[in-house]
């Protein structure tokens, strides 16, 4: 079936520093989408993705569909402490199938 | 945003007992839901897919005389947790999907702690 993984699992930076996630599929996507979960709470949706190289900004957070769409990142450059929490990627497969989550990123950003 | 609402937010049980969740679409038609379980710093594992008046689909290794999907109108569907267990100790998220949407929207989850 398909698998989305995600690198790294976790990663903790000083406040003011930037952090990269990457989002893997095992098979192609029809679309990607982007939830944060804080510590505690449910997740919440940031955006998606479909056009193949897509990319989307949402202020400090950069999101990109990579180009044979089995791939996506998502940048925040001069992180904050508010930025704390588990970025999930999860990916729709073709014929609109099933949501599936990757593994998620943790991030802890220290003051 | 759409919102969805679980209730409860929070439930201890007694091993042994049954315990039932609700996820409600309230500002939308929802034709669609799944229930979700995350286990504490994994990753959110979908349980079964519900569509409005029809069976629940069911994922791969989850028992559906254990987990019980009622999806009887297009705002309301339950999860019945039946004869728990603390292995059962979990935290339950439901989402819903209107008949033409491509977005989920999330419930606040519910967390199950059964001694």
């Amino acid at each position: 079936g398909q698998q989305v993984m995600q690198i790294p699992q976790y990663q903790h930076v000083q406040e003011g520093e930037d952090f990269t996630t990457y989002c893997n599929s095992s098979t192609t996507l029809s679309n990607i989408q982007w939830y944060k979960q804080r510590p505690g709470g449910h997740p919440v949706f940031l955006i998606q993705l479909v056009k193949s190289g897509e990319v989307k900004k949402q202020k400090r957070l950069t999101f990109q569909f990579g180009e044979a769409k089995k791939n996506s990142s998502l940048h925040i450059t001069a992180t904050q402490t508010t930025d704390v929490g588990t970025y999930f990627c999860a990916g729709r497969g073709t014929g609109f199938q099933k949501l599936v989550f990757g593994t998620g990123t943790r991030l802890l950003v220290s003051p | 945003g759409a919102v969805v609402s679980q209730h409860p937010s929070w439930v201890i049980c007694k091993s042994g007992t049954s315990v039932k969740i609700e996820c409600r679409s309230l500002d939308f038609q929802a034709t669609t839901m799944f229930w979700y379980r995350q286990f504490p710093k994994q990753s959110l594992m979908l349980m079964a897919t519900s569509n409005e008046g029809s069976k629940a689909t069911y994922e791969q290794g989850v028992e559906k005389d254990k987990f019980l999907i009622n999806h009887a109108s297009l705002t309301l569907s339950t999860l019945t947790v039946t004869s728990a267990h603390p292995e059962d100790s979990s935290f339950y998220i439901c989402s819903a999907r209107s008949e033409r949407g491509e977005t989920q929207y999330f419930g606040p989850g519910t967390r199950l702690l059964v001694l």
